[in-house]
């Protein structure tokens, strides 16, 4: 089921550059998240949002901004891109509220230069 | 602060033997969620497994079962008759709720490898 799309899949920009990654629900559910994944340091949380309209920051928000204005969208902008942000990038969303099992989107390859 | 560990960045194991990944987790909770997902060269993440921290049994489905020790906050994956299908990436989580959400924490990722 494919639930969550993300786009794009791959991105490659420079530095400065402002960048949005989408990420689109197919249901209706309300927590949505923003991971990223490096190695060495697995998937850690930028932004999540419990709601339209609510959103609040994860681990390593520094760098991003989130927006949701519908429920079913969750776009993550890197408004000044850096190298640092060169990573993979994990849309997800609550599938089970009671036990908070994750369904991710298939992930978004960013490479910043 | 909630935090969750995999000491074994690789592991390796034949085709039909047994491999257990580690994890142990950091929690002040008595009742909570752990996961672990596989992560494949196709990127998606896909949920293995899930325990409660209240019920003592173990979680199994099928060739995957946990082995939790509540008490010393340790959950880690036995694979059983791997299968070269079996390699990839896994990631231990820990659910945790916040005052507005339940947020998962990961651990580092432990990259498995099956061979012939």
């Amino acid at each position: 089921d494919a639930g969550i799309t993300q786009s794009p899949r791959y991105k490659i920009t420079e530095t400065g550059r402002q960048v949005t990654l989408m990420c689109h629900q197919t249901w209706s559910h309300s927590y949505m998240f923003w991971y990223r994944q490096d190695l060495g340091h697995g998937l850690r949380l930028i932004y999540y949002s419990a709601a339209a309209d609510i959103t609040d920051k994860g681990e390593v928000p520094d760098g991003y901004v989130v927006s949701r204005s519908k429920t079913e969208n969750f776009p993550l902008t890197l408004e000044s891109a850096t190298r640092s942000q060169t990573s993979v990038y994990f849309c997800a969303a609550v599938r089970d509220r009671n036990t908070g099992e994750l369904f991710f989107g298939e992930g978004s390859r960013l490479t910043v230069l | 602060a909630q935090t969750v560990t995999q000491s074994q960045p690789e592991m390796s194991v034949q085709e039909a033997e047994t491999v257990t990944l580690s994890c142990t987790y950091d929690t002040s909770e008595s009742d909570y969620y752990l996961f672990w997902y596989k992560q494949p060269p196709s990127r998606q993440m896909i949920l293995v497994i899930r325990q409660e921290a209240y019920k003592q049994q173990n979680a199994t489905e099928n060739r995957f079962s946990v082995n939790f020790q509540k008490a010393a906050k340790s959950f880690s994956l036995k694979i059983s008759d791997s299968q070269l299908g079996d390699a990839a990436m896994y990631f231990c989580a820990y659910k945790w709720d916040t005052g507005t959400a339940s947020k998962l924490t990961f651990g580092t990722g432990t990259r498995l490898q099956v061979t012939l």
